[in-house]
């Protein structure tokens, strides 16, 4: 079935280091892919999405590319800052019926901290 | 405030029990989807409402329920809890059931222990 593989974590950086976290999926058709992000004690928030290949979402200088022919949206950001620390998921849609309700369907999430 | 409106924020209830949870999606979203994370599982999805009408289940056990009134809100019924039950539970909203240009709004979710 559709789903999506993250990099295990925990990933620890030190502020300012450059920031990759992998993420992979398996769909059939060509689903929208997703970025959240989990801060402690809050629920996940959008941090960007792409809709079709080749595709790049960005904010808050956080950059995915949609990768049709790695099946891949690897998440990257240039300059980590401390603020950043968090759990990431990665997240594709899926039709839940021909024709109807998608669903999102996440990765096991990626923990990331960043020290100062 | 993402303006997903979910209560209670913490629940401690002891096995056997039944309790409810209460999610009201932001202004104007017609979906509502519940999910359940727990560290082994992930974000699990449970159930899927559009605009009153229940429209896909997931990995929702038969001790649960849930149902989304007129006003839009909706209510997770769990019963017959057990230890395992222990979770987050969000819920999120979307303008539409399609996902493409919305993604999903989360509320910050309901600590479930069950003792």
């Amino acid at each position: 079935g559709d789903s999506v593989t993250q990099m295990e974590g925990p990933v620890t950086l030190s502020e300012e280091a450059f920031l990759t976290i992998n993420c992979t999926y398996t769909a059939t058709g060509y689903p929208s892919l997703f970025w959240y992000v989990q801060y402690p004690g809050e629920g996940l928030q959008l941090l960007l999405k792409a809709t079709k290949a080749d595709d790049k979402g960005s904010n808050k200088g956080f950059e995915a590319t949609y990768r049709k022919e790695t099946t891949s949206f690897h998440l990257e950001k240039g300059s980590v800052q401390v603020s950043d620390s968090a759990v990431y998921f990665c997240a594709l849609s899926l039709k839940l019926f021909q024709g109807g309700s998608e669903k999102l369907v996440f990765g096991k999430g990626t923990k990331l901290t960043v020290n100062p | 405030d993402s303006g997903v409106t979910q209560t209670p924020k913490h629940l401690i209830t002891a096995t056997g029990q039944r309790v409810t949870l209460r999610c009201s999606p932001r202004s104007g979203d017609l979906s509502v989807y519940w999910y359940q994370q727990s560290l082994d599982q992930g974000l699990q999805f449970l159930i899927q409402y559009y605009n009153g009408e229940e429209r896909a289940k997931g990995n929702i056990l038969e001790r649960f329920s849930a149902q989304q009134f007129p006003d839009l809100h909706s209510e997770l019924n769990l019963s017959s809890l057990e230890l395992g039950d222990s979770a987050l539970y969000f819920c999120a909203s979307s303008p539409t059931d399609r996902l493409a240009n919305y993604g999903y709004t989360f509320g910050s979710g309901t600590r479930l222990t069950v003792v």
